[in-house]
C-alpha cells in the first residue's frame, strides 16, 4: 500500500527538542522530493519544510529556519524533522507529504500527522 | 503572501446535491498553479485538482475545477455519502505557498 506514516510527536516542554520521522512504503521513496506541513490548532495548514530525492535542496518557511531540521534516509525510506528550541506556537499536528518527481509544491501523497504540544 | 479565503465556512447539502466551493486569492495567482484537498477526520488530506483543472490520479470525474486569476471553484456534480469531508485549496505559484482555511461540506 502507498502511505506514509508519521511518529515522534508528544509533549514538549517550551525550549525543548524532538524528532518526527515518516515512514514511507509502497513507491520508490529516494525519486520524490518530500516536505513537512502543519496545522496548529483553529488555523490553516502551513508548509515548514522540502528535501529533494537526494537531499541536496532542502527550504525551510521562516517561521522554523535555524531551529528545524530536514533530513532523509533513502535506504530506510524515512524521512525526519528534527525540532529544537520549540515555542509554543509550534504546537500542531505535523504532517509529512510527498511532491513529485520534479518538484511542483502540491502534494500527492500525505501521511495523517503527529500532534506535536509545546507546554510546561 | 497570498491569502485564500474560501467560501462558504460550511455547506449543507444532501448526496446527489451539486456542491459548488469558492477560492479566492487575494492576488492573481501565477501559471494557475493552484490545487484542492479533501480531507476527512482521522484521515490524510487526498489531492483532488491540481493546476485549477487536472484531477489527481483515482479522482472521480463528479469533482471540477474552474477558474482563473483570483477566483477559483471546486465542484462537486453529484454529491456521494463519501464526499461529506472538509476541502481545502492551496496556492504554489509563488513563495510562500499558503492554504486556504477550508469548506466544511456536512449533510443537511
Amino acid at each position: 500500500e502507498v502511505q506514509l506514516v508519521e511518529s515522534g510527536g508528544g509533549l514538549v516542554q517550551p525550549g525543548g527538542s524532538l524528532r518526527l520521522s515518516c515512514a514511507a512504503s509502497g513507491f520508490t521513496f529516494s525519486t520524490y522530493s518530500m516536505n513537512w506541513l502543519r496545522q496548529a490548532p483553529g488555523k490553516g495548514l502551513e508548509w515548514i519544510s522540502y528535501i529533494s530525492g537526494r537531499s541536496d535542496t532542502i527550504y525551510y518557511a521562516d517561521s522554523v529556519k535555524g531551529r528545524f531540521t530536514i533530513s532523509r534516509d533513502n535506504a530506510k525510506n524515512s524521512l525526519y524533522l528534527q525540532l529544537s528550541s520549540l515555542r509554543a506556537e509550534d504546537t500542531a499536528v505535523y504532517h509529512c507529504a510527498r511532491d513529485q518527481v520534479s518538484p511542483r509544491w502540491f502534494f500527492d501523497l500525505w501521511g495523517r500527522g503527529t500532534l506535536v504540544t509545546v507546554s510546561s | 503572501e497570498i491569502v485564500l479565503t474560501q467560501s462558504p465556512g460550511t455547506l449543507s447539502l444532501s448526496p446527489g446535491d451539486r456542491a459548488t466551493l469558492s477560492c479566492r486569492a487575494s492576488q492573481s495567482v501565477s501559471s494557475n498553479y493552484l490545487g484542492w484537498y479533501q480531507r476527512k477526520p482521522g484521515q490524510a488530506p487526498r489531492l483532488l485538482i491540481y493546476d485549477v483543472f487536472s484531477r489527481a490520479t483515482g479522482i472521480p470525474d463528479r469533482f471540477s475545477g474552474s477558474g482563473s486569476g483570483t477566483d477559483f471553484t471546486l465542484t462537486i456534480s453529484r454529491l456521494e455519502p463519501e464526499d461529506f469531508a472538509v476541502y481545502f485549496c492551496q496556492h504554489y505559484g509563488s513563495s510562500p505557498l499558503t492554504f486556504g482555511g477550508g469548506t466544511q461540506v456536512e449533510f443537511k
